[in-house]
């Protein structure tokens, strides 16, 4: 298994500010995710943070809007900039152990956009 | 691209059984997953197919048809604490270990 975490748990923010969220993990992995649940949704996945290398993005997401940072094997960052109410979700980290067999999940971040 | 449906929501009665249907279309697939997710909690996993037939554990077992694009999580001996929403994810093939999400399936569990 794994132990993820991720901070802020919470934040109420302006529009037009940015937003940082961590993502520590207990362990060395190989891959790190972030995903988007807007509210009553399901988990949209925004990007794949890489080590050492540029994150890649689905599609719908861009890293001006949403760049990420992966300086090592165990922690990653993602930053919801400029925001609007629009961008009002929960934030997820997951991480892959290796094997593929299974995705673990942060806590999440719950974010309002006021 | 990739399709994933499943209903929106469920009832059931303690103690009894329930059976949640997932269906999805992807060109080429390398595994289907559920999740459970309690209201204001992170994803847990629940189980893994990847190969046609039925996975046990527990109280919870998946089931996979590949040719159907099909599968169903089943509950058993259902209990209070299963209410939450159940997600069912599809790894592509070629796609790295990233999942596709269907909408979830909100199961409420009553009296």
């Amino acid at each position: 298994s794994a132990v993820i975490s991720q901070k802020p748990s919470r934040d109420i923010c302006q529009r037009g500010t940015s937003l940082t969220i961590q993502c520590q993990v207990d362990s060395q992995v190989t891959m790190m995710f972030w995903y988007r649940q807007q509210p009553g949704q399901s988990l949209t996945l925004i990007a794949t943070a890489n080590q050492g290398s540029e994150a890649t993005y689905e599609s719908g997401f861009v890293i001006d809007k949403f760049p990420i940072s992966r300086p090592n094997l165990t922690f990653s960052t993602l930053t919801v900039s400029n925001m609007s109410p629009e961008d009002s979700s929960i934030y997820l980290c997951s991480v892959d152990k290796g094997g593929g067999e299974k995705l673990f999940f942060g806590s999440g971040t719950q974010l309002s956009v006021l | 691209g990739q399709n994933i449906d499943q209903p929106t929501e469920m009832t059931a009665t303690e103690g009894a059984i329930v059976q949640i249907n997932c269906t999805y279309q992807t060109s080429g697939f390398n595994g289907l997953f559920w999740y459970q997710q309690h209201a204001g909690e992170a994803p847990t996993f629940l189980s893994y197919n990847v190969l046609d037939g039925l996975e046990e554990k527990g109280r919870f077992s998946s089931f996979l048809s590949r040719s159907k694009g099909y599968s169903y999580l089943l509950l058993k001996e259902l209990q209070m604490k299963d209410s939450a929403s159940y997600l069912c994810a599809v790894k592509k093939a070629g796609g790295g270990n990233k999942l596709t999400f269907g909408t979830g399936t909100q199961l409420k569990v009553e009296l």
